[in-house]
């Protein structure tokens, strides 16, 4: 059971707009920056999103963060075969002094 | 380029204490301000982080493990370890090293490519 809620599915066909949630409580997403990551099969997570909204260089602006009280969300528009991965948001909870995950969605392009 | 390369025995016995060792190259392990950490992730399953290390010797943990696992730093070998006791096939996972800043205004930045452990007999 994660601290951090996803839905554990996305879909999309190309060119669309999809968008993933991420649901916490006060002493994490309430309190503290949103990080979003991308997982390909077989290979660690790679900074998608920082700081509720940044993009790393490199990462295409197709992908936008967004914070609101003990929400997020990742939205990628345009969206392409080579986005099909799974997709985790995270973030610092001041009660357990630590890092927190969520479950992680797997995103699918039709 | 910072980079991070776990390594240890791919396979642990019941009961046993599971050793991981992660090597950083291309920046100090004793860079301001950065801590080194481990997260893991059971297969086809999330992310757990496990917890973190300032190479003064400050480290936190996940409280869900936090008695089972300790966390510590070789500075003159630029490396971190790993050691989580009294393992179980619950603990079978890929173990990532990672670095990260305690608080959370920067990510988890820079990973390893990740370690896969099993735990059988």
């Amino acid at each position: 059971q994660s601290v951090l809620t996803q839905p554990p599915s996305a879909s999309g066909t190309p060119g669309q707009r999809v968008t993933i949630s991420c649901s916490g409580s006060r002493s994490n997403i309430g309190n503290n920056y949103v990080y979003w990551y991308q997982q390909l099969p077989g290979t660690a997570p790679k900074v998608l999103i920082y700081r509720n909204g940044q993009r790393p260089s490199g990462v295409p602006d197709r992908f936008s963060g967004s914070q609101s009280g003990t929400s997020a969300s990742l939205a990628i528009s345009g969206l392409r075969s080579e986005d099909e991965s799974h997709y985790y948001c995270a973030t610092w909870d001041d009660s357990l002094s630590g890092w927190v995950f969520g479950g992680g969605t797997k995103l699918t392009v039709l | 380029q910072l980079q991070l390369q776990e390594s240890g025995p791919g396979l642990v016995k019941p009961s046993e204490t599971l050793s991981l060792t992660c090597t950083v190259s291309g920046a100090s392990i004793t860079s301001s301000g950065h801590y080194w950490g481990w997260s893991r992730q059971p297969p086809g399953k999330g992310l757990e982080w496990l917890g973190s290390v300032h190479y003064s010797g400050n480290a936190y943990q996940n409280p869900s493990l936090k008695s089972r696992v300790s966390i510590s730093v070789a500075t003159s070998k630029n490396q971190l370890s790993l050691k989580l006791r009294s393992v179980t096939a619950a603990d079978t996972a890929v173990y990532y090293c990672a670095r990260d800043r305690y608080g959370g205004s920067e990510p988890i930045d820079y990973w390893g490519q990740g370690i896969m452990v099993t735990v059988s007999s």
